[in-house]
């Protein structure tokens, strides 16, 4: 079964730049997760989407950052303009839903993404 | 708001030594505390979970200990392995999975 999978891996851009991250889920998971992850810190939620809509965008700075999950399936989260502080990974997870109990999360391999 | 605690920040155990990592815990609405394992480049991959039923939940090496009443949870690694050194976060989340709440992270070296 595949993974997570997320492109590109590793993004380098200079600041004011717009950047793109992409997340295709394990298949038949119907929750995506995008989180970020600093460097020695553990991931923090930045959006939830049960299929396509998003039903916890909290804690997304929402003046530079967006998503969508357009179908359902796949997701891209965006960044414009990029700023310094924005380098870190971008985690993308998945899982089956609401409703599973203990619904486990499966984690993506992440973007590394680094503003100059 | 930093609301799941974790120590040590690192952690050094020499192969076939305990490996334990703490974690606390305010929010008292949390009703799932799984931990995972991160290996650089990598995304975390969930190792074990308990919930708040249960005082201890045993896989293999990995065995978690759960207090409810002083809302605190570890990671006992038994028999470490060189092969577990990897940065360990424990979780905790409401309605049983949904948002989790990342704890800081271990990093975990485990000495041939």
């Amino acid at each position: 079964e595949a993974g997570v999978v997320q492109s590109p891996r590793y993004k380098i851009i200079e600041k004011k730049q717009p950047v793109a991250f992409w997340c295709n889920p394990i298949s038949g998971h119907n929750t995506l997760y995008w989180y970020l992850q600093n460097l020695g810190q553990g991931p923090e939620l930045l959006i939830r989407y049960e299929n396509e809509e998003a039903v916890d965008d909290s804690q997304l700075p929402k003046d530079r950052f967006s998503a969508e999950r357009l179908k359902g399936v796949d997701s891209t989260l965006k960044i414009q303009p990029a700023e310094l502080g924005d380098s870190a990974v971008y985690l993308c997870a998945s899982s089956l839903g609401a409703g599973v109990s203990t619904d486990t999360q499966y984690f993506g391999p992440g973007t590394r993404l680094t503003v100059l | 708001q930093q609301q799941v605690k974790q120590s040590p920040q690192s952690l050094i155990v020499q192969k076939g030594g305990i490996s334990i990592i703490n974690c606390a815990y305010e929010n008292t609405a949390f009703d799932y505390f799984p931990w995972y394992q991160q290996f650089p480049g990598k995304g975390p991959a969930l190792l074990i979970a308990i919930r708040p039923d249960v005082s201890e939940k045993k896989e293999g090496r990995f065995t978690i200990s759960f207090n409810k009443s002083a809302k605190q949870f570890s990671l006992h690694i038994m028999d470490s392995q060189p092969g577990d050194s990897a940065t360990y976060f424990c979780a905790a989340s409401k309605n049983y999975g949904q948002n989790f709440v990342f704890g800081p992270g271990t990093r975990l070296s485990v000495l041939p």
